[in-house]
């Protein structure tokens, strides 16, 4: 089955540096997804990337999907203390219809006031 | 996107006992999925529920271990049953709707002692 590879696993940045993780698989995602995973909660949405080589911006967050489809990063630039928390890109297990998500490990940002 | 509203938000349970979690809709969906989130790790799928037939598990997931109801397009339930120490974790409702995507439920907070 699909699995991602994410990393790094943990960062600790200071307040005002910028974050770039990213993601990789062995197989080809028609869609990569972003997520924010703050403590206590549901993981929430950032950033959709629906097509090869697609470069979308959220507020100080960008993400990339990769030409080959088997690989997305995730930007975010100045960080601040909020930033804080767990973030997951995820992709669906199968590529067509409405299938679960398949999830990264994780990166767990750490941000330095 | 659709709006889940997830019960309880956290438990604390006795071993040998069983908690049924709830996720309710706000519209009608095909798919839910039921993942698992052990403490520190990432997402796991346990099972997929389509209303009006069985839940398909994923492997090292059995239906005696986690009952799933479905009983309409709106909601599902998820029980863990004879739960020990290991069971605890966060479980998390999700459901895709087309171009609207993925939304998760802010998740059950399970303490097995």
């Amino acid at each position: 089955g699909q699995q991602l590879n994410q990393s790094p696993q943990s960062m600790f940045i200071q307040e005002g540096e910028d974050v770039s993780m990213n993601c990789t698989s062995s197989s080809i995602f028609n869609t990569w997804l972003w997520y924010k995973q703050d403590p206590g909660e549901g993981p929430v949405l950032l950033i959709a990337l629906y097509k090869a080589g697609e470069l979308t911006s959220n507020g100080r967050l960008t993400a990339q999907f990769g030409i080959t489809r088997k690989d997305s990063f995730l930007n975010i630039s100045a960080s601040i203390p909020s930033d804080v928390g767990i973030y997951f890109c995820a992709g669906p297990k199968v590529n067509s219809g409405n299938t679960p998500l398949v999830f990264g490990k994780g990166t767990r940002l750490s941000v330095i006031a | 996107s659709a709006v889940i509203s997830q019960k309880p938000s956290r438990d604390i349970c006795q071993r040998g006992t069983s908690l049924t979690i709830q996720c309710q809709v706000d519209s009608q969906v095909t798919m839910m999925f039921w993942y698992r989130q052990q403490p520190g790790q990432s997402l796991t799928l346990i099972a997929t529920a389509n209303q009006g037939s069985e839940a398909t598990y994923e492997s090292g997931f059995v239906i005696d271990k986690f009952p799933i109801s479905r009983p309409n397009l709106t909601f599902s339930t998820l029980t863990v049953s004879n739960m020990s120490p290991e069971d605890s974790s966060i479980y998390l409702c999700s459901v895709v709707q087309g171009a609207s995507g993925y939304t998760f439920g802010s998740g059950t907070r399970l303490t097995v002692v």
